[in-house]
């Protein structure tokens, strides 16, 4: 079984300002993790993902997030918002290479507003 | 170009109707999804199809029903549309063996039933 839980529904930063969304997963093997984006009344964009190997993984638009095992994390990181990161973002788990089919489950997603 | 193409992009249709999404992928990817996007922006997976074969089947409505002519295109029919299927689904797909990658979507397809 897999879920993913991200907290606040709803952030707000200033433009300039560090953004953090939070997301935490639970698994019971390995977990491939990933970070989608949906701008308004578009498709989903896979952001970053985590596979295997450096916890840090570097995604598109200046953002990052960071594997943490221990704290079965996986927060969605950016140095300093800008006016277009305005969107919805989805965290999503899914089964490592066990074999099987990959069944995404996705968090509920968070509202970035950037104020200017 | 396009990855997962999915038509239409929005339909507008009244209770009763059948209707059919289609979608296709260009990835060679052997698996393929539907989710479903609701009000309040939550994704939950529908169906899920491996190499033509239905893999996950969720609780849905039998209302609802894919078929998987080959591996690149998963459709989606929807029989006596109810007011409660607004929603915007999604199409995705996803390469099982190589396990690397997260599923790419496609732009979704606004369904609004009156």
């Amino acid at each position: 079984a897999q879920s993913v839980t991200q907290l606040g529904s709803h952030v707000s930063v200033s433009e300039g300002a560090l953004v953090l969304l939070r997301c935490n997963y639970s698994s019971s093997v390995p977990p491939y993790l990933f970070w989608y984006v949906q701008y308004p009344n578009q498709g989903l964009q896979l952001l970053l993902k985590y596979t295997t190997g450096a916890t840090l993984v570097k995604g598109i638009n200046g953002f990052e997030a960071e594997f943490k095992k221990s704290e079965t994390s996986f927060h969605l990181t950016k140095p300093s918002a800008h006016m277009s990161d305005a969107a919805e973002y989805f965290c999503a788990v899914t089964r490592g290479p066990s074999g099987g089919y990959q069944k995404v489950t996705f968090g509920i997603g968070t509202k970035l507003q950037v104020i200017p | 170009d396009t990855a997962v193409s999915q038509t239409p992009k929005y339909l507008v249709t009244q209770m009763g109707n059948d209707k059919s999404i289609k979608c296709e992928q260009n990835l060679g990817h052997d698996t393929m999804y539907w989710y479903k996007q609701d009000s309040k922006k939550f994704l939950k997976i529908m169906f899920s199809y491996n190499n033509k074969e239905l893999i996950i089947n969720e609780t849905v409505p039998n209302r609802f029903s894919p078929k998987s002519p080959d591996k690149a295109h998963l459709n989606l029919h929807i029989n006596s549309l109810e007011l409660g299927d607004s929603a915007v689904y999604f199409c995705a797909s996803s390469q099982v063996e190589q396990g690397v990658r997260g599923a790419f979507f496609g732009q979704g397809t606004r369904l609004t039933v009156v």
